[in-house]
């Protein structure tokens, strides 16, 4: 499977820490995306990453993509409560089918 | 108000019964998906369509069938066949530029099926 798969499967943080998330993949990507999903409701797409960049900030967001360790990393930084949801990795390998892959998610709680 | 809409927000379906879930775009996207979500494995894809009238097969599409007669719609068929029905379905769009296939994804509210 070209699944990607994120790391922790879940996490649980005080208000005001940073959260870690991280996404290893299997094959050569076109772009590596983050979605975020509250419960119940469907995914909201927050960042995406080329394969020719290394780093890229979105407000509180921020992502990094290793393509030599075949890895990324999403990092939100001063996080609250309202940012408890769950979230994807999901990776573009390109060509006609233009298909996203995603993995199983990282489970994010966020206490006041 | 542009975006995707999904209908019902949830479903019940008997033993032996075909049911159709609804999706809507007005986004002028010209690709749209179902994926099947259930609880702990991620989404998982159904069917796609790229352009009006044509459609593929995705990673678990046996149980199941589309139609893309309209850029906005894309509904899709549970059947009698697919045995474990029981899931949560979202629908998503995507807009296609010239030959460059679709990136981002815009993704419906979902739709959460039950078997009676």
């Amino acid at each position: 499977s070209q699944q990607g798969e994120e790391d922790p499967q879940a996490l649980s943080i005080q208000e005001g820490e940073n959260a870690t998330m991280n996404c290893s993949y299997k094959t050569s990507i076109n772009n590596l995306q983050w979605y975020r999903q509250n419960s119940g409701r469907g995914l909201v797409h927050l960042i995406l990453i080329r394969s020719n960049e290394r780093e890229k900030h979105s407000g509180r967001l921020r992502v990094t993509l290793d393509t030599s360790k075949k890895s990324s990393s999403l990092l939100i930084t001063a996080s609250r409560a309202a940012d408890t949801a769950s979230y994807f990795c999901a990776t573009y390998y390109g060509g006609s089918q233009g298909n996203l892959i995603f993995g199983k998610g990282t489970k994010l709680s966020v206490k006041p | 108000d542009g975006g995707i809409t999904q209908s019902p927000k949830y479903l019940f379906r008997k033993e032996g019964q075909n049911v159709t879930l609804s999706c809507e775009q007005n986004l002028n996207h010209d690709a749209m998906y179902w994926y099947r979500q259930d609880p702990g494995q991620g989404l998982r894809l159904i069917y796609y369509s790229q352009i009006v009238n044509d459609f593929q097969k995705g990673d678990i599409a046996e149980g199941y069938s589309v139609s893309r007669e309209k850029k906005e719609s894309f509904p899709l068929t549970v059947t009698s066949a697919q045995k474990n029905p029981t899931a949560f379905y979202l629908c998503a769009s995507a807009n296609s530029r010239g030959d460059r296939s679709p990136e981002t994804q815009y993704f419906g509210p979902g739709t959460r099926l039950l078997v009676l």
